[in-house]
C-alpha cells in the first residue's frame, strides 16, 4: 500500500519560501508511470492544484502560480518536494501531495501552512 | 482554464436514499488519446480527499458499489444509492484532461 506523508514548517513569514517534501513509502517513487502532484486547499475553500513532477525531472504547473514554483523529485531517497517563492497570506492553506496520473489516487494527509510574520 | 461546476452546493439527505451531484465542465472533457479525465473524490471532514470515481464511471478500489458515475463530453453525474452516515462530507469532481488541473466548487452532502 502505497503512503505519502508530506513534511516542512508550519509557519512561513510574508516574502519567504515556502519549502514541502513529500516523503513516498510502500513503492518506489520510480515505478509505474505515475506523475506526483501538490494540490493545496485555504481553510474552508475547495482544491486548488498546483503542479506535478514526474520521476525523469519533467514538470508541469498551475498558470496562476508557475512564477513562483518548483517542483523536484529525487529517486534516490523516494521524495518530491514542492519550493514556492515570496508568498503571502494567501498561500495559506493544507497542502496536499498526491500520486497519479488522469486522477489522485493516494494523497498524504496534508500539512498546513500558515504565512504570517 | 477549464471551469468545473457541481450542482447542488448542498445536499440534505435521509438515511437510506439516494443522492446525485452533477458536474459540468466549461468544455468536453475527452482528451486526445481517447479518454474523458473526469473523477470525483470524498473529502470527510477533517480528512484529505479520496478518489471514488476515475475516468467517469471507473470506481476506486474499495469503494463501495453504493456510488456510480455517469455521463459524458460536458455533463456528469455522482449518484449515492442508500445514502448511509459515513457518506457525509463534500464531494469533489475533478478534470485532468487539460492544464492546469481543476476542481469543482464541492458538494457538501448532510444527512437531514
Amino acid at each position: 500500500q502505497v503512503q505519502l506523508q508530506e513534511s516542512g514548517p508550519g509557519l512561513v513569514k510574508p516574502s519567504q519560501t515556502l519549502s514541502l517534501t513529500c516523503t513516498v513509502s510502500g513503492g518506489s517513487i520510480s515505478s509505474g508511470y505515475y506523475y506526483w502532484s501538490w494540490i493545496r486547499q485555504p481553510a474552508g475553500k475547495g482544491l486548488e492544484w498546483i503542479g506535478r513532477v514526474y520521476t525523469s525531472g519533467s514538470t508541469n504547473y498551475n498558470p496562476s502560480l508557475e512564477s513562483r514554483v518548483t517542483i523536484s523529485v529525487d529517486t534516490s531517497k523516494n521524495q518530491f518536494s514542492l519550493k514556492l517563492t515570496s508568498v503571502t497570506a494567501a498561500d495559506t492553506a493544507v497542502y496536499y501531495c498526491a500520486r497519479g496520473y488522469g486522477d489522485f489516487d493516494y494523497w498524504g494527509q496534508g500539512t498546513l501552512v500558515t504565512v504570517s510574520s | 482554464d477549464i471551469v468545473m461546476t457541481q450542482t447542488p452546493l448542498s445536499s440534505p439527505v435521509t438515511l437510506g436514499q439516494s443522492a446525485s451531484i452533477s458536474c459540468r465542465s466549461s468544455q468536453s472533457l475527452v482528451h486526445s488519446d481517447g479518454n474523458t479525465y473526469l473523477s470525483w473524490l470524498q473529502q470527510r471532514p477533517g480528512q484529505p480527499p479520496r478518489l471514488l470515481i476515475y475516468k467517469i464511471s471507473n470506481r476506486f478500489s474499495g469503494v463501495p458499489d453504493r456510488f456510480s458515475g455517469s455521463g459524458a463530453g460536458t455533463d456528469f453525474t455522482l449518484k449515492i444509492s442508500r445514502v448511509e452516515a459515513e457518506d457525509v462530507g463534500v464531494y469533489y469532481c475533478m478534470q485532468a484532461t487539460q492544464f492546469p488541473y481543476t476542481f469543482g466548487q464541492g458538494t457538501k452532502l448532510e444527512i437531514k
